[in-house]
C-alpha cells in the first residue's frame, strides 16, 4: 500500500507570505500526484495534476514540484481565499491514496 | 455547466444498506471514469472505489476498507454512477462525493456530497 504523508499538518502563515507543503509517498510514485484544496463546507478542488500541472482556472501563484517519492505545493504569495486545508494525492496504482492534509491558517 | 449532483444520502442502521447516486451533466458521461470519495466527520479524504467507463469495460475497484460492501456501478444512458452500500458500519459515516476522474490526472470535477450516517 502506498501511504502519503503530508507535513506540516498546520502551517501557519501572513498573507503575502510564501507557503511551502510537502508531500511524501513511501514509494516511487513517478510524478503521478494531485494536489487539492479544500475550504470548509465545500468539496475539494483540483490545483494540480501530474505533479507540476496547474488546472484549468488555477492562479498561477500556485505551483507543484517534484517526482519519485517527494512532491511540493508552493503558494508564492497567500490571498486571503488561499487558507484552506490542502490535499495531496497518489494515484500511481489503482488505489487513489490521500495523505492526511496541511491546513494552511493565517499567522 | 459541468456538474455532480449527488443524493440518496441519509440515516441507516448498522447493518443496513443504502444507493447513493450521482448525476451528471455538462459533459460527455460515457466517456469518464468516475470516482467515489468520502469524508468523514472532521477527517481527511478517503478514496472510496472507482467505476471505469465502457472503453475500460466498465471495471470497477474498492478500497480494502470497503471492498466486499460496496458495489458501483453506472447507467450511461442515464448519465449516472451509484454506489450500493451494504453491510454498514458506523466508522462508514461520511459526506461521499462522486468525482470525475481525469484517468490518471487526479480527480477534476465534485459533486457537493451527500452525507450518509450510520447510527443505531
Amino acid at each position: 500500500e502506498i501511504v502519503m504523508t503530508q507535513s506540516p499538518a498546520t502551517l501557519s502563515v501572513s498573507p503575502g507570505e510564501r507557503a511551502t507543503l510537502s508531500c511524501r509517498a513511501n514509494e516511487n510514485i513517478n510524478t503521478k500526484l494531485a494536489w487539492y484544496q479544500q475550504k470548509p463546507g465545500q468539496s475539494p478542488r483540483l490545483l494540480i495534476s501530474g505533479a507540476s500541472t496547474r488546472a484549468t482556472g488555477v492562479p498561477g501563484r500556485f505551483s507543484g514540484s517534484g517526482s519519485g517519492t517527494e512532491f511540493t505545493l508552493t503558494i508564492s504569495s497567500l490571498q486571503s481565499e488561499d487558507f484552506a486545508l490542502y490535499y495531496c494525492q497518489q494515484y500511481n496504482n489503482w488505489w487513489g491514496t490521500f495523505g492526511q492534509g496541511t491546513k494552511v491558517e493565517v499567522k | 455547466e459541468v456538474q455532480l449532483v449527488e443524493s440518496g444520502g441519509g440515516l441507516v442502521q448498522p447493518g443496513g444498506s443504502l444507493r447513493l447516486s450521482c448525476a451528471a451533466s455538462g459533459f460527455t458521461f460515457s466517456d469518464h471514469i468516475m470516482d467515489w470519495v468520502r469524508q468523514a466527520p472532521g477527517k481527511g479524504l478517503e478514496w472510496v472505489g472507482r467505476g471505469r467507463n465502457k472503453a475500460k469495460s466498465y471495471t470497477t475497484e474498492y478500497a480494502a476498507s470497503v471492498k466486499d460492501r460496496f458495489t458501483i456501478s453506472r447507467d450511461d444512458s442515464q448519465n449516472s454512477l451509484y454506489l450500493q452500500m451494504s453491510s454498514l458500519k458506523t466508522e462508514d459515516t461520511a459526506v461521499y462525493y462522486c468525482a470525475r476522474d481525469v484517468g490518471a490526472g487526479g480527480m477534476d470535477v465534485w459533486g457537493q456530497g451527500t452525507t450518509v450516517i450510520v447510527s443505531s
